[in-house]
């Protein structure tokens, strides 16, 4: 079946240092591709995603793109933030002939950033 | 425009009971999903619902089961509840077009569910 996994948190930097989050995934056809963020007490909220292989997702400095070759999803920053503090999940959604597939989600990786 | 919309944010029940969960949609949504989040790990699909039919299914015994309604919000139900199912519970919506289902959903803030 698909699955995605990501790198273990938590993941410790300082403020405005480089981040890489790396997400690899196993999927028959071709998915489209997402990363969200879940703040504490809070609900999920879509951050960037690709559709096809080659695209590259954005959204607040954040950037992901979609390497088939590799199976790779990696979402990078230049400079994190405080604010950027939260647990990170990389996601896939398929398409079969009845439709889309549910999400399925990696484990999540908890970004943890020092002033 | 109004987001996801989840009820109860927090509920306690007792192993054995049965639970209600209730989700609506984001306005112009008509596609509503289920995820299970136990603590600390990613979300995993139970269900999904398009055009008040169920249309994918996860890995979840038949206990778990869901309708959708003519205005496109859902229920979640969950019989003979286990202490496993502790879990905070997601909704979310996205618009299916004809011939190919939308990418992009939206998640509510979820109902933590305990089971004592």
């Amino acid at each position: 079946g698909d699955s995605v996994t990501q790198m273990e948190g938590p993941v410790t930097l300082s403020e405005e240092a480089f981040l890489t989050i790396n997400c690899t995934y196993t999927a028959t056809g071709y998915p489209s591709l997402f990363w969200y963020v879940q703040y504490p007490g809070e609900g999920l909220q879509l951050l960037l995603k690709a559709t096809k292989a080659d695209d590259k997702g954005s959204n607040k400095g954040f950037e992901a793109t979609y390497r088939k070759e590799t199976t790779s999803f990696h979402l990078e920053k230049g400079s994190v933030q405080v604010s950027d503090s939260a647990v990170y999940f990389c996601a896939l959604r398929r398409y079969s002939g009845g439709g889309a597939d549910g999400l399925t989600f990696g484990k999540g990786t908890h970004l943890i950033i020092q002033p | 425009e109004t987001g996801v919309t989840q009820s109860p944010t927090h509920l306690i029940k007792t192993r054995g009971q049965q639970v209600t969960l209730r989700c609506s949609s984001q306005s112009g949504h008509n596609t509503v999903s289920w995820y299970q989040q136990a603590l600390g790990q990613g979300p995993q699909f139970i269900f999904q619902y398009y055009r008040e039919e169920e249309n994918g299914r996860g890995n979840f015994p038949p206990r778990f089961s869901g309708l959708q309604f003519p205005n496109y919000s859902s229920e979640l139900n969950v019989n003979a509840l286990e202490l496993d199912d502790s879990a905070l519970y997601l909704c979310a919506s996205s618009l299916a077009s004809k011939g190919r289902m939308g990418t992009e959903a939206f998640f509510g803030q979820g109902t933590r569910l305990t089971v004592v």
